[in-house]
């Protein structure tokens, strides 16, 4: 069971923006750790989305963003467009238990 | 471009050893980066399984370690991972992943197509 809780769905319509959040607690993303994103699209393997909490590999478009705020993060997403149909995923570490890298839950993303 | 390739028996009997290779190309292993395992369970989501840098430090998951080893071979530029005791629980898609080094934790920014990996008799 992941310390990172994401909701396990959210949708919206063509054009709009949608929100995922990633709650963690202070021995993970409130110890300063950083957090990354991630899209994986049906059938396909995981891809970088966002790096150190914010930033975007090339080639990624700047519908994509990134934010941490204390505890949490969030990816934002505008303009919605029906291939960003897909699960996403945040990671970063965790110093419990001898510390580990980790993801969260996961989120599904529907386009209506 | 970088490509990371995974390849290893799909099926693995209970109590078993699963073995996988992740073979790189394009970018050598010997370099300032981590290479790692994920693996995602059917209909689940990611779970991380270890790292592993070309001198050969790792580090695990602590809900796998007991059961788990990573080695790398630079000889032939790839790396691998061990799964020990398997049971029906292992079964997934695993991944191999190359780590750019950042400030914790690093972030996995080329991915293998995966391998689905089944534990059954």
């Amino acid at each position: 069971q992941s310390v990172l809780t994401q909701p396990p769905s959210v949708s919206g319509a063509p054009g709009q923006r949608v929100t995922i959040s990633c709650t963690g607690s202070s021995s993970n993303i409130g110890a300063g750790y950083h957090v990354h994103w991630y899209q994986q699209l049906p059938g396909a393997a995981p891809k970088l989305l966002i790096y150190g909490n914010n930033n975007r590999p090339s080639g990624v478009p700047d519908r994509f963003s990134g934010s941490k705020s204390g505890t949490s993060a969030s990816l934002a997403i505008t303009g919605l467009q029906a291939e960003d149909e897909a699960n996403y995923y945040c990671q970063s570490y965790d110093t419990s238990l001898s510390g580990s890298v980790l993801f969260g839950e996961g989120t599904k993303l529907t386009v209506l | 471009q970088v490509q990371l390739q995974e390849s290893g028996p799909g099926l693995v009997k209970p109590s078993g050893t699963l073995s996988l290779t992740c073979a790189v190309s394009g970018d050598s292993i010997r370099s300032n980066k981590w290479w790692s395992w994920v693996r995602q369970p059917p209909g689940k989501g990611l779970e991380w399984i270890g790292e592993i840098d070309y001198s050969g430090s790792t580090s695990y998951n602590p809900s796998l370690k007991s059961r788990v080893t990573i080695s790398v071979d630079t000889s032939k530029n790839q790396f691998s991972l061990k799964v020990s005791s398997v049971t029906a629980a292992d079964t997934a898609v695993y991944y191999c992943a190359r780590e750019k080094p950042y400030s914790n934790p690093f972030y996995m920014d080329v991915w293998g197509k995966g391998t689905t990996v089944t534990v059954s008799s």
